[in-house]
């Protein structure tokens, strides 16, 4: 199986920060990485996927980068509705991984 | 509207078995891919099982591989997960999700989810 590892596991920060966070696959994945947002009690929320495009409705300070092995994740001017866990997801191999999240909480 | 709503879950003891369904509706189900996603308490997300439009290709995660049986009924708009055996460790809330036409396979729509807890 692709192992999926995102760091930092907690992020700190304040409304109007601009943060990034990282997901590394343990082999190339080509651009098969998706970034879920995910709130408790709510179902997850698809952001971006095949690693830099933009889900329709999802407000353009998300932006996801990279290709091959190494990801990220970047939200430009942090809202207070983005305080959630953050995971990406590989779509490459018939069995997806998730990475284990990044969790943004509030500084 | 696309809407995925997920039930069945509940409490069941170790050893047990539960199924649950997933009612699909805003789309046309029988096109879509289909998997089922799980979340242990203060743990991270974890697929559990996918299914493929008919003809159907079924995969499992190795932790359910054996146990669990992922259906779909295309006529009634719905996705089912029959868990067997259950264990402590498959105590989770229970997703399902639709996954995007096309090669990218990401997950575009996802059910609110079921809580599925196996004590005894």
């Amino acid at each position: 199986d692709i192992q999926m590892t995102q760091s930092p596991s907690f992020l700190s920060a304040s409304v109007g920060d601009r943060v990034t966070m990282t997901c590394r696959a343990s082999q190339s994945i080509n651009n098969y990485l998706n970034w879920y947002q995910h709130k408790p009690g709510k179902a997850p929320k698809l952001l971006i996927y095949a690693a830099s495009s933009l889900q329709s409705g999802v407000p353009s300070r998300f932006s996801g980068g990279g290709s091959g092995t190494d990801f990220t994740l970047t939200i430009s001017s942090l809202q207070p509705e983005d305080f959630a866990t953050y995971y990406c997801q590989q779509s490459y191999s018939t069995l997806v991984t998730f990475g284990g999240g990044t969790k943004v909480e509030i500084k | 509207e696309v809407q995925l709503v997920e039930s069945g879950g509940g409490l069941v003891q170790p050893g047990g078995s539960l199924r649950l369904s997933c009612a699909a509706s805003g789309f046309t189900f029988r096109s879509y891919m289909m998997n089922w996603v799980r979340q242990a308490p203060g743990g991270g997300l974890e697929w559990v099982s996918y299914i493929s439009s008919s003809p159907s290709t079924i995969y499992y995660a190795d932790s359910v591989k054996g146990r669990f049986t992922i259906s779909r009924d295309d006529a009634k708009n719905s996705l089912y997960l029959q868990m067997n055996s259950l264990r402590a460790e498959d105590t989770a809330v229970y997703y399902c999700a639709r996954a995007r036409a096309g090669i990218t396979r990401d997950f575009d729509y996802w059910g609110q989810g079921t809580l599925v807890t196996v004590s005894s």
